[in-house]
């Protein structure tokens, strides 16, 4: 069964400092991976997917299979940055995601 | 930006009672989904429903549970007799259903089973 895991329930960083949330999966195919976000009192919404190959808001995810990883980086987090942080994985031709447990992301001044 | 509407946005209720919680989805989008989270513990797909009917579900969505398209704009989640642990947040979410999975979320029904 396909599982993706984020193996830190918070992590706190102080501002300007790179930040790196992981995130693992198991799937024995292709997956569709993506990075929801949650700020506080709002929707969860899409940060980015790795389709895209894309940089929102200083972040950038890259796909490593051989590692089974989507790891979540940014070079210098922002206190706006602070906010949960989902990954979620898809099958091809699906439309059922499968959310990790989230990373609480505390940036400091 | 046009957004996924839910309400209530906080339902209690008592167990054994049935439930409907719904949802707007967002007007030219064609897929529709239920998640919940249970609290502490993942967000969980329930269903999701194309072309008025269910396309994929869950174990979670067994025969309590159903889904509906009444009319042209609102989507609803039944859950026909409510247990303890449906105690949860549930989101709908929509999307255009062009192939990509961007999903737009509501901002979710807290239900609470007494």
């Amino acid at each position: 069964a396909q599982r993706v895991t984020q193996p830190e329930k918070l992590l706190s960083v102080f501002k300007g400092a790179p930040v790196e949330l992981k995130c693992n999966y198991s799937y024995s195919g292709s997956p569709e991976l993506f990075w929801y976000v949650q700020y506080s009192r709002q929707r969860l919404q899409l940060l980015l997917r790795h389709i895209s190959r894309e940089s929102i808001k200083g972040f950038t995810a890259d796909l490593n299979k051989g590692e089974t990883s989507f790891h979540l980086k940014k070079p210098f987090a922002q206190e706006e940055d602070s906010a949960m942080y989902y990954c979620a994985l898809s099958n091809p031709g699906r439309r059922a995601l499968t959310f990790g447990s989230g990373t609480r992301l505390q940036v400091q001044p | 930006e046009p957004e996924v509407t839910q309400t209530p946005s906080h339902q209690v209720t008592q167990m054994g009672q049935e439930v409907i919680l719904r949802c707007v989805p967002i007007s030219n989008h064609l897929y529709f989904y239920w998640y919940r989270q249970i609290l502490g513990q993942k967000v969980e797909f329930l269903v999701s429903f194309y072309n008025n009917e269910i396309s994929e579900k869950s174990e979670i969505f067994d025969d309590q549970f159903s889904v509906e398209r009444p009319d042209g704009s609102n989507f609803t989640l039944k859950i026909r007799s409510t247990k303890l642990e449906d105690s949860a947040m549930y989101f709908c979410a929509s999307s255009e259903g062009t192939g990509e999975e961007k999903l737009f979320f509501g901002s979710g029904t807290q239900l609470s089973v007494l």
